[in-house]
């Protein structure tokens, strides 16, 4: 079984500092993602990656970026957390460069909360 | 632009019976495919189901099955035989240029 890995369930930061998320997979997946999920707006894609050092922005990318330094692991990186970034982050890979017709293998998922 | 529109926040159905789950999604692509997903309350998101637009036929899974309807633009997924486990959230997907899901249908199940 494909196995999505995020480093926190939970995790608190306080506004203006650096976050990281960080994101494993063990099925050498080319494509991961980044999403974040809220109430009755679902899941919006923050960033994503079709290979290693190669992003591609989502829908709501501001104040985020990402690293893809190797294959496996895929990083949220939140440059000055503000409190609108509390919110549930889910990753998610997918085998395949493209086009982007697998199903997604989902994280845990890690609820941030910024005070 | 890309959007995926789920009307029904909140669906109920009594155990053993068959619930449906709209979903409307605006695309301008030929190709794409759709997925329905489940979110069960603290737990992983896992497919149900996919469909890919240019087969005609309606996916189906055990007890899940979609109703396509492409020139609609409407894809909807149709639970039988309702289970206890099958209480949570579940979105539809569409993955086209843009990966869109909905907002989200909260689905509980009556003992």
């Amino acid at each position: 079984d494909v196995k999505v890995t995020q480093s926190s369930r939970y995790l608190v930061k306080r506004t203006g500092e650096k976050v990281f998320l960080e994101c494993v997979q063990d099925m050498d997946h080319e494509n991961m993602f980044w999403y974040r999920q809220d109430p009755g707006l679902g899941l919006r894609l923050i960033y994503f990656s079709y290979d290693v050092k190669m992003k591609e922005k989502g829908d709501i990318p501001e104040g985020y970026s990402v690293s893809r330094e190797k294959k496996e692991r895929f990083s949220l990186i939140l440059e000055s957390a503000s409190t609108n970034q509390t919110s549930m982050y889910l990753c998610a890979s997918s085998p395949r460069p493209g086009p982007l017709n697998q199903p997604q293998h989902f994280g845990d998922g890690t609820r941030l909360s910024i005070l | 632009a890309q959007t995926v529109t789920q009307s029904q926040p909140e669906m109920s159905v009594q155990e053993a019976e068959t619930v449906t789950l709209s979903c409307t999604y605006d695309t301008s692509e030929s190709d794409y495919y759709l997925f329905w997903y489940k979110q069960p309350p603290s737990r992983q998101m896992i497919l149900v189901i996919r469909q890919e637009a240019y087969k005609q036929q309606n996916a189906t899974e055990n007890r899940f099955s979609v109703n396509f309807q492409k020139a609609a633009k409407s894809f909807s997924l149709k639970i039988s035989d309702s289970q206890l486990g099958d209480a949570a959230m579940y979105f539809c997907y569409n993955a086209g240029n843009m990966l869109t899901f909905g907002g989200g249908t909260r689905l509980m199940v009556k003992p």
